[in-house]
């Protein structure tokens, strides 16, 4: 089955810098998509992408579709507290098959005041 | 409104119960799934339905087994609980088992003692 390598695991911070995490994977995938998980709640969708080379960004997020089809990053410009949860990379092909997400490992990432 | 909704949201019960957990989706989507969470925040996907039909499958013990009354709806009822069993189950929707965007119910966390 396809496997997705995410990293870093964790990230330690300070307010206001910026953060970068990315996913790999050893096979091709046609969507790749970006879940933010806090304490206590499902994964909440930040950013979907369909298209290789496709840079998306919402708010102060963004997210590339690697050319390749195997990776894709996300960024977060200018960190705050509330940015605080795990990220989640999810890969999935599209079109006739049944797949459902597969998910790399997710990066914990914690603001130092 | 809440779009995937499950419950119950906490459940704690002893070895050799049989438990269900319930979900429901108001986004008018085709595709349920039922994830699972476990201890390192791996996620997983354990089932998906399309129109009340199951599309997918993983290695799954036959003591769980889910039922979709219908497209809104999709259950999952565990025999026989496990204490390896215990993590937290996720509920998802999209419109269609490919290339479309998964979004998660808020999770069932399952403890089994």
């Amino acid at each position: 089955g396809q496997q997705l390598n995410q990293s870093p695991q964790s990230m330690f911070i300070q307010e206001g810098e910026d953060v970068s995490m990315n996913c790999t994977s050893s096979s091709i995938f046609n969507t790749w998509l970006w879940y933010k998980q806090e304490p206590g709640e499902g994964p909440v969708l930040l950013i979907a992408l369909y298209k290789a080379g496709e840079l998306t960004s919402n708010g102060r997020l963004t997210a590339q579709f690697g050319i390749t089809r195997k990776d894709s990053f996300l960024n977060i410009s200018a960190s705050i507290p509330s940015d605080v949860g795990i990220y989640f990379c999810a890969g999935q092909i599209s079109g006739g098959g049944a797949d459902g997400l597969t998910f790399g490992k997710g990066t914990h990432l914690i603001i130092q005041p | 409104d809440t779009a995937v909704s499950q419950t119950p949201k906490y459940l704690v019960t002893q070895m050799g119960n049989d438990k269900s957990i319930k979900c429901e989706q108001n986004l008018g989507h085709d595709t349920m799934y039922w994830y699972k969470q476990d201890s390192k925040k791996f996620l997983k996907i354990m089932f998906s339905y399309n129109n009340k039909e199951l599309i997918i499958n993983e290695t799954v013990p036959n003591r769980f087994s889910p039922k979709s009354p219908d497209k809104a709806h999709l259950n999952l009822h565990i025999n026989s609980l496990e204490l390896g069993d215990s993590a937290v189950y996720f509920c998802a929707s999209s419109h269609g088992p490919g290339g479309n965007t998964i979004y998660f119910g808020e999770g069932s966390w399952l403890t089994v003692v």
